[in-house]
């Protein structure tokens, strides 16, 4: 079973589109993730929810906004793509117990913006 | 603001040779400390993860140390394989205000381990 799942895999797209991505995890963790994976291969965080609660929201553009319909779930809906928003996203999940849990990564979603 | 620093970029070895991958951390206040790898096209898998009041920690042929105070953490392949082939990440923890454990990486080291 697939502890943290993102669709789609890929996504193709044209400049000025409104796109989601889908993140589930079904780990029963209360912290779930969104980081962005440049051309450069850096990894750097968006977003976090807690108990569908928004606790980290770095400098991302506000055309960027995550959605967490219930514990298990969040996702991002892009509006109008630009260039520079093709990337690799990952959504990752953790469990609030201390100092030794770690993150669990979903596969990732690769965006190409045309 | 935290940056994590990952030296070298890039190592290629012979297989059944020891090696380090360096990270360091600008900001000692971390919560815990992580080694990832991924492979091409790939999620991360979680190595090692050593909590801030922690030295050291070990899985199989991997060891992972941390030294909080000089901001310095290693990791230690011994007798590498092909299979080890793979960009390792490492990772500080930040918990606390709003950081809530966020993960802030490093640029990665890309791995070559050749028969």
């Amino acid at each position: 079973d697939t502890a943290v799942s993102q669709t789609p895999k890929y996504l193709v797209t044209q400049m000025g589109n409104d796109k989601s991505i889908k993140c589930e995890q079904n780990l029963g963790h209360d912290t779930m993730y969104w980081y962005k994976q440049d051309s450069k291969k850096f990894l750097k965080i968006m977003f976090s929810y807690n108990n569908k609660e928004l606790i980290i929201n770095e400098t991302v553009p506000n055309r960027f906004s995550p959605k967490s319909p219930d514990k298990a779930h969040l996702n991002l809906h892009i509006n109008s793509l630009e260039l520079g928003d093709s990337a690799v996203y990952f959504c990752a999940s953790r469990r609030d117990r201390g100092r030794q849990e770690t993150q669990y990564f979903g596969p990732g979603t690769r965006l190409l913006v045309l | 603001k935290q940056e994590v620093t990952q030296i070298p970029a890039a190592l290629s070895v012979p297989e059944g040779e020891n090696l380090v991958l360096n990270c360091s951390f600008t900001d000692s206040a971390i919560y815990n400390l992580q080694w990832f790898r991924q492979d091409p096209g790939k999620g991360l898998t979680s190595l090692l993860l050593i909590q801030s009041s922690q030295r050291e920690q070990t899985s199989g042929r991997l060891n992972a140390s941390l030294d909080k105070s000089s901001g310095r953490s290693t990791l230690y392949i011994a007798a590498s394989q092909p299979g080890d082939s793979a960009t390792y990440l490492c990772a500080v923890g930040e918990f606390g205000g709003t950081s809530y454990g966020k993960l802030t990486f490093g640029q990665g080291t890309i791995l070559t381990v050749h028969p």
